[in-house]
This record gives structure tokens, C-alpha cells and sequence, in this order.
């Protein structure tokens, strides 16, 4: 089984539409919790980091943790063409440690 | 603020040449590095990671090898490149607020 599942898509959906990203993971050690945009031959960008389980906000983006059933969300409101990019999610036991991340999910939101 | 910058951004090289790739980090101390490999279609595979200089570990054995001469300088290298070698190369730098990639380099062997 792999630590990180990640469904890899793809995904598409009308522009303004809300997206839903989701992981799951096998290690109930993580405690940290990432989701990355990358574009097309680009590296990957941070967009959400979490902590635990809860809710984080950031304009357009709510990344939730459910450590309770080892589920990781990632909503994108009012979704623009710009945000068609593979997402990845990651996740990590502690800070500065080994990394885990998800294969990617493909979005493309259609105008 | 910190930024990472790898080079060169693209590379097309024949099977059984070397390789050098290097990655430097600006604006932070002591970080740690990593190496990943990204095939297409695929996740990000961890190749190397580094806590300080000269502590490298390998998670993946193959023809690859990494350095790290200088606290935010990180060489990825090889002596025989494999056809298999191919693929979207992250360097990548982490703290305490998550993990920063590079813009990657694009290898090809041929």
C-alpha cells in the first residue's frame, strides 16, 4: 500500500465551479500537510500548508485535514481557467523531514 | 526572502555521458536539500536528501550521486547516464513552513 493515494484524474470543470481535491494516507504519524500547484513544466508551488487536523483558508483555497480518517481536502471556489494545473498533495511526519506526496491530480477548468 | 535556483533549465545528453546539475539556495542557513526525480505522468520521486553539509542520504540506489560541497549548494551527478536517467529534475529546499522546488530540469537522454 502506498503512504499517499492520490486519484490522479483528470479532472475538468466549468469555469466558477467549486473543485475538490482529495488524498488519503496509510501513516497515522503525519502531522503536516501540503497541497502544491505545479503547471506544465514548471515546479511544483506551495499553495496551502497545514498542521494537523482542521480547516485553513487562504482566498480562494480551504485545505482540510481529517486525521480521524486519514483524508485530506482541498477546495477550490469560483475555480478560473488559471488554475488548471496538476495538484499534488504531501504530507510529513515533522518539519525538515522526508516528504510524501500524492501522484497529482490533473484540473482544467474550462472558460 | 528565500529563493532556489537550479540550472541549466533544459539538457539533452547521449547515454553513458556524465552529468552535473546544481541547485544553490539563497537567503536561508543551514537548509535541508532534496533531490527528486519526476517522470511524466508520474509522482515525484525522493532521490537524495541533505541535513547539512556532507550528510547525504540515497533512497533510491542507482547510477546517480549527489554532493553538497556548500551549506545551500546541492550537485546532482552521474558518470554513465542511463536512457532511463530521463525525466523532470526538482531540487528542492525545506523549514519549518513547508517544502520549496526549483524550477527543475528537464533532462534527455538520448
Amino acid at each position: 500500500q502506498k503512504e499517499v493515494e492520490q486519484d490522479p484524474g483528470p479532472l475538468s470543470v466549468p469555469e466558477g465551479a467549486i473543485v475538490s481535491l482529495n488524498c488519503t494516507y496509510s501513516n497515522s504519524a503525519f502531522q503536516y500537510f501540503m497541497w502544491y500547484r505545479q503547471y506544465s513544466r514548471k515546479g511544483p508551488e506551495l499553495l496551502m500548508y497545514t498542521y494537523s487536523s482542521g480547516n485553513k483558508e487562504d482566498g480562494r483555497f480551504t485545505a482540510q485535514v481529517d486525521k480521524s480518517s486519514k483524508y485530506i481536502s482541498l477546495f477550490i471556489r469560483d475555480s478560473q481557467p488559471s488554475d488548471s494545473a496538476t495538484y499534488l498533495c504531501a504530507m510529513s511526519v515533522g518539519t525538515g523531514n522526508q516528504f510524501y506526496f500524492g501522484t497529482g491530480t490533473s484540473l482544467t477548468v474550462i472558460p | 526572502s528565500q529563493t532556489i535556483h537550479q540550472w541549466p533549465a533544459t539538457l539533452v545528453q547521449p547515454v553513458g555521458s556524465p552529468l552535473s546539475l546544481e541547485c544553490t539556495v539563497e537567503g536561508t542557513s543551514n537548509p535541508n536539500l532534496y533531490w527528486y526525480r519526476q517522470a511524466a505522468g508520474r509522482g515525484l520521486q525522493l532521490l537524495f536528501y541533505s541535513v547539512g553539509i556532507g550528510q547525504i542520504s540515497s533512497e533510491v540506489p542507482q547510477n546517480l550521486s549527489a554532493s553538497r560541497p556548500q551549506d545551500r549548494q546541492f550537485i546532482l551527478s552521474s558518470k554513465k547516464l542511463l536512457l532511463s536517467d530521463s525525466g523532470f529534475y526538482l531540487c528542492a529546499w525545506s523549514d519549518s513552513n513547508g517544502q520549496y522546488f526549483g524550477p527543475g530540469t528537464r533532462l534527455t537522454v538520448t
